[in-house]
């Protein structure tokens, strides 16, 4: 079965910087992968998936992530953060119907 | 993406009854998903509610605590039944969007309090 974790349960970044938000994953096939966001009080708003071609993804907002098959990851970043980027990062994975999420991420920007 | 609208979007429940969170969808869609996500945790999937047929229950979760309804291509619902404080969680609806790779789409979710 397929996993994804990520290893930070929390990132800090000032305003202006770039930030990363990391993710792993195992899957016995392709992978299909996912980054979630969730601000306070909301729910989950969908930022960018990897299915295939281009290993540099853009997504809503300024957020990109790069999959790297030889190192089985799906790191999120954005070059410049803001403080209303602040808020939790999940990952996901997702082979056939089954998705996975990862533990999430709390993301910080101070200003 | 699908508009997904889930009621009550809060409420603060008495232990040992139930309530029914309802999801409903701008577009028509064969699956649905109901997830659970406790305080300070990522989600689970509780079920999966495909129309026509008895929900699917991931491992842990059983009909007679969270009994699913999908009576149509845009609509469910999930009961949280005799309720406990272990229950207080956000009860998230998500559809299937179309095409390779298919994203799942999040509602707003019901946050549920039991005292």
């Amino acid at each position: 079965a397929q996993s994804v974790a990520q290893p930070e349960d929390q990132v800090n970044v000032a305003e202006g910087n770039p930030l990363t938000v990391k993710c792993t994953y195992s899957v016995s096939g392709n992978p299909y992968l996912f980054w979630y966001v969730q601000y306070p009080n909301r729910g989950l708003q969908f930022l960018l998936k990897y299915i295939t071609g281009d290993n540099l993804v853009k997504g809503s907002y300024g957020f990109e992530a790069e999959f790297n098959k030889s190192q089985t990851s799906f790191h999120l970043k954005k070059p410049s953060a803001l403080v209303s980027d602040s808020a939790l990062y999940f990952c996901a994975v997702r082979e056939r119907l089954d998705m996975r999420f990862g533990a999430g991420t709390r993301l910080t920007v101070k200003p | 993406s699908a508009v997904i609208s889930q009621k009550p979007s809060r409420d603060i429940c008495q232990r040992g009854t139930s309530l029914t969170i309802q999801c409903q969808v701008d577009s028509q869609v064969t699956m649905m998903f109901w997830y659970r996500q406790q305080p300070g945790q990522s989600l689970t999937l509780i079920a999966t509610a495909n129309q026509g047929s008895e929900a699917t229950y991931e491992s842990g979760f059983v009909i007679d605590k969270f009994p699913i309804s999908r009576p149509n291509l845009t609509f469910s619902t999930l009961t949280v039944s005799n309720m406990s404080p272990e229950d207080s969680s956000i009860y998230l609806c998500s559809v299937e969007g179309q095409g390779v790779g298919n994203t799942i789409y999040f509602g707003e979710g019901s946050w549920l309090t039991v005292v």
